[in-house]
């Protein structure tokens, strides 16, 4: 079955430095993956997703993530974080055969003034 | 703009009562998802259904069922609420095809079983 894990369940980190939050998948077939960030209280908006091309994708909010298939990693990053991307991020693949999503366990992200 | 729209952003029941969360995607999506967030173990997924009256059990279907009878509309049923259903019920619809497939989601409806 496929499958995302989130390394890390809280990262925190100063306004104004780089964040890198992790995902790895395990699939045995085409993979499709996506990151979404949930703001208090609201449901989940689309960062970004892979489905095919270009290994480096480039998401809203300044956000982007590399596809490392020798790695089976989707690792999320932002040079320079702001107040305001204080939130929970959740890494999740697609499933063709089940037509289904499956999501990791989710990292909340603190910035700190 | 797209939009899936549940009908409630907070909802207290009592035990043993029949809890009825309704969903409305705008999108004409085939695809349409319930999901339940519980702290440190993400979305789980409830049922989901490709098709008018169709439906699939996902991970933790137990104590709850589904309706679609519309393309557009996917109703959630707690038929006896349970203090272990208290948490965040997330809905969810996407297309059908592959290459062009997102979920989008609503706002979420957060319940609680007093």
């Amino acid at each position: 079955a496929q499958s995302v894990t989130q390394l890390d369940s809280q990262v925190p980190v100063f306004e104004e430095a780089p964040v890198e939050l992790r995902c790895n998948y395990s699939s045995s077939v085409s993979v499709y993956l996506f990151w979404y960030v949930q703001y208090p209280n609201q449901g989940l908006q689309l960062l970004l997703k892979y489905l095919s091309g270009s290994t480096l994708v480039k998401g809203i909010n300044g956000f982007e993530a590399e596809f490392n298939k020798s790695q089976t990693s989707f690792h999320l990053r932002k040079p320079s974080v702001h107040i305001s991307d204080t939130a929970e991020y959740f890494c999740a693949t697609f499933s063709n055969t089940g037509n289904q999503f499956y999501f990791g366990t989710g990292t909340s992200l603190t910035v700190i003034p | 703009d797209v939009k899936v729209t549940q009908s409630s952003r907070y909802l207290v029941k009592r035990t043993g009562e029949k809890v009825f969360l309704e969903c409305v995607q705008d999108m004409d999506h085939e695809n349409m998802f319930w999901y339940r967030q519980d702290p440190g173990l993400g979305l789980r997924l409830i049922y989901f259904s490709y098709d008018v009256k169709m439906k699939e059990k996902g991970d933790i279907p137990e104590g709850y069922s589904v309706s679609r009878e519309k393309k557009e509309r996917f109703s959630l049923i707690l038929e006896s609420a349970s203090t272990n259903q208290t948490s965040m019920y997330l809905c969810a619809s996407s297309l059908w095809r592959l290459m062009n497939t997102e979920a989008f989601f609503g706002q979420g409806t957060r319940l609680t079983v007093v």
